[in-house]
């Protein structure tokens, strides 16, 4: 257990839809990551919070949004959901707020599933 | 730019012989090189880290990589593999410019008993 939990674990909707993914990181951490794991492409990182504030983004989609709330607990926004948008959704915790060998813990993911 | 490149995107070995998962890495500054390994249904648990010193690095469950700087790679291996090992390994790459890992496309390791 990587002290990193996210819910729901499954998620079904139909495309057109609105859906929130949360995430709350352990104890002490104060970066949040979202990443993104599909077949076509792999593992990419969408968007870094760091005390509140967004601190780096990748390739997150304009149609996804997120926000890190006081408690640190972290919402990735997905909205207008396409069949693309299927994926396993990671967040990652870590105490440090940048770059560095601080090791990102992962939770263990939520699949959406869009029809 | 980072990226990382794996070589294999399955690799099937016998129960008992070495395991040999490959990474290569470019990076324009010294980077932090790490494995993680993701057993199905599961999030990503990291196995080990190069960070700086020693380019032999021992991880968990009796894995250790070689950071090998002239070569930009960082090769996973482990003696003996057994058939918990079956799973999906990924290579990811950090530096000092931004927090955010980036991945290799991940290798499916299967045991064969």
């Amino acid at each position: 257990d990587s002290g990193v939990t996210q819910t729901p674990k499954h998620l079904i909707t139909a495309t057109g839809q609105r859906v929130t993914l949360r995430c709350s990181p352990r104890s002490g951490d104060l970066s949040v990551y979202w990443y993104q794991q599909s077949l076509d492409q792999g593992l990419q990182f969408l968007i870094q919070y760091y005390n509140g504030e967004e601190r780096a983004k990748g390739n997150i989609l304009e149609r996804f949004s997120a926000q890190q709330f006081p408690d640190l607990h972290s919402e990735l926004n997905l909205s207008s959901l396409e069949l693309g948008d299927s994926a396993l959704y990671f967040c990652a915790s870590s105490a440090s707020v940048g770059g560095g060998p601080n090791e990102q813990f992962f939770g263990p993911g939520t699949r959406l599933t869009v029809l | 730019a980072q990226s990382v490149t794996q070589l294999g995107s399955h690799v099937s070995v016998s129960e008992g012989a070495l395991v040999l998962l490959r990474c290569n890495y470019s990076s324009s500054v010294p980077p932090y090189l790490f494995w993680y390994v993701q057993y199905p249904n599961q999030g990503l648990q990291l196995l080990l880290k190069y960070t700086t010193g020693a380019t032999l690095v021992k991880g968990i469950n009796g894995f250790e990589a070689e950071f090998k700087k002239s070569e930009t790679s960082f090769h996973l291996t482990k003696p003996s593999a057994h058939m918990s090992d079956a799973a999906e390994y990924f290579c990811a790459v950090r530096t000092n410019q931004g927090g955010k890992l980036i991945f290799g496309q991940g290798t499916e390791l299967s045991v064969k008993p």
